[in-house]
């Protein structure tokens, strides 16, 4: 089945401590993004992304980072420097141009500060 | 920055009545999307408008688009229980970041 798939639906984090965040996509989609997600919120943009090897910020990376190496892998690391990670986590991908296709989301991960 | 304002922020009706739903957004738009959330889940894809398009229908959804006055709405008709979910706008903003809006939250009583 085509999707994209997020991994862990849980996770925790002790303070100080970096985590990973998976997200990999069989869709062969060009653009992929990580949202963050608090109570009651929409979504902010954390990093898109629509090429391999190239990223960009998006309006609140601080804390964050990502990489892609491979088309169908977008992970998203928490670091330390971000002061209040608890929050639900979102992955997306879709086609180029950004805007013009629908996005299809992961099913998210709820990450905790312990 | 978020670029659609949802409007209202939530909305309880009851089954079987209409639920309109609006977005209004800043700067000029090519696309607008609606995406649906169901409570703890990832989003889906309800329905794309173009910018030369002023209403799209898609079973019980209905969304128009006004670009002069920068918004957007979604209607559902004759509610379920199950259309019970947090609804968002979408677009792309300069800098090619797709953004979304602060979401209407839908309660449909049974």
């Amino acid at each position: 089945d085509g999707g994209i798939t997020q991994s862990p639906k849980y996770l925790f984090r002790k303070e100080g401590q970096n985590v990973t965040l998976s997200c990999e996509q069989n869709l062969n989609h060009d653009a992929m993004y990580w949202y963050r997600q608090d109570p009651g919120q929409g979504l902010r943009l954390i990093y898109y992304s629509q090429i391999v090897n190239d990223f960009q910020k998006g309006d609140i990376a601080e804390g964050y980072s990502v990489s892609r190496e491979k088309k169908e892998s977008f992970p998203l690391t928490v670091t330390s420097a971000q002061k209040n990670p608890t929050a639900f986590y979102l992955c997306a991908s879709s086609g180029l141009p950004i805007g013009h296709t629908e996005a299809f989301f992961g099913q998210g991960t709820r990450l905790t500060v312990v | 920055s978020q670029q659609g304002e949802e409007d209202p922020q939530a909305l309880s009706i009851q089954e079987g009545e209409n639920a309109t739903m609006n977005c209004s957004y800043k700067t000029s738009i090519n696309n607008l999307q609606w995406y649906r959330q169901n409570s703890g889940r990832g989003l889906v894809h309800l329905i794309l408008i173009r910018s030369n398009e002023r209403e799209k229908h898609s079973g019980r959804l209905r969304v128009t688009l006004d670009t002069s006055k920068k918004s957007s709405s979604l209607l559902i008709t004759a509610s379920r229980a199950a259309d019970t979910a947090s609804y968002f706008c979408a677009q792309m903003e300069y800098g090619n970041k797709l953004v979304f809006g602060a979401g209407t939250i839908l309660r449909v009583k049974s």
